[in-house]
């Protein structure tokens, strides 16, 4: 099955300043790469997505970019603010292609320091 | 958050007594998803859904089951809780499959098994 692996696991940036989370993924197959924000006690929310015929997206300040030759995609934020705080987690689906779930990394915790 | 309701949104119980917990949505979408979230862990899969009484397991399904009788409604059921399901459990919506698997999540169950 897929497997995605997500760094940093903490990151601190003072705001204003940018900010990049990485991710990897195991199934070349896989084609659709989500990433969510949580804040604390709430349930994830989807802010941006890329599917693999797409190197890059852009939304306002965030965007994100896919290399499917190495397998890997980025979240970047810019010009950070205190609302940016939470945890974000990158996320890709799985082979298959049907109703299967999504296969999730484990999450950074983005820390905006004012 | 994409009418999606989750309840119990907390829950303590004791070891051996069995737990079902509920998801309803009310945007008519073809797809549901159970996933529990754990430190260090992220978020996995349990149980997914797609179509009325259409379901199939997930990454941990064991020890757990699931119905879904009408579209809106999508029960996780824990037959004989053990304090390894101490968890939050997320359900999740989503109107189609494969890459265009756009993924929407409620605001958790948050279980203690005691």
């Amino acid at each position: 099955g897929e497997n995605v692996e997500q760094h940093p696991s903490t990151l601190s940036v003072q705001e204003g300043d940018s900010a990049v989370i990485k991710c990897t993924y195991s199934d070349s197959a896989s084609n659709y790469f989500p990433w969510y924000k949580q804040e604390l006690g709430k349930g994830p929310q989807l802010i941006i997505d890329i599917r693999s015929n797409v190197g890059e997206k852009k939304d306002q300040r965030i965007a994100v970019t896919l290399n499917k030759t190495a397998k890997h995609f980025s979240l970047h934020i810019t010009e950070t603010q205190p609302e940016d705080s939470a945890v974000y987690f990158c996320a890709a689906i799985s082979f298959g292609g049907g109703a299967d779930g999504l296969t999730f990394g484990k999450g950074t915790h983005l820390i905006i320091q004012p | 958050d994409a009418g999606i309701t989750q309840s119990p949104r907390h829950k303590v119980t004791e070891t051996g007594t069995p737990v079902t917990l509920r998801c309803h949505q009310t945007e008519n979408h073809r797809y549901m998803y159970w996933y529990r979230q754990d430190p260090g862990h992220g978020l996995r899969l349990i149980h997914y859904s797609y179509g009325v009484k259409d379901t199939d397991k997930g990454e941990v399904s064991d020890g757990y089951s699931v119905s879904r009788s009408k579209t809106e409604d999508f029960l996780l059921t824990l037959e004989s809780a053990t304090s390894s399901q101490t968890s939050v459990y997320f359900c999740a919506i989503s109107p189609l499959a494969g890459e265009d698997n756009e993924q929407f999540f409620g605001p958790g169950t948050r279980l203690t098994v005691l």
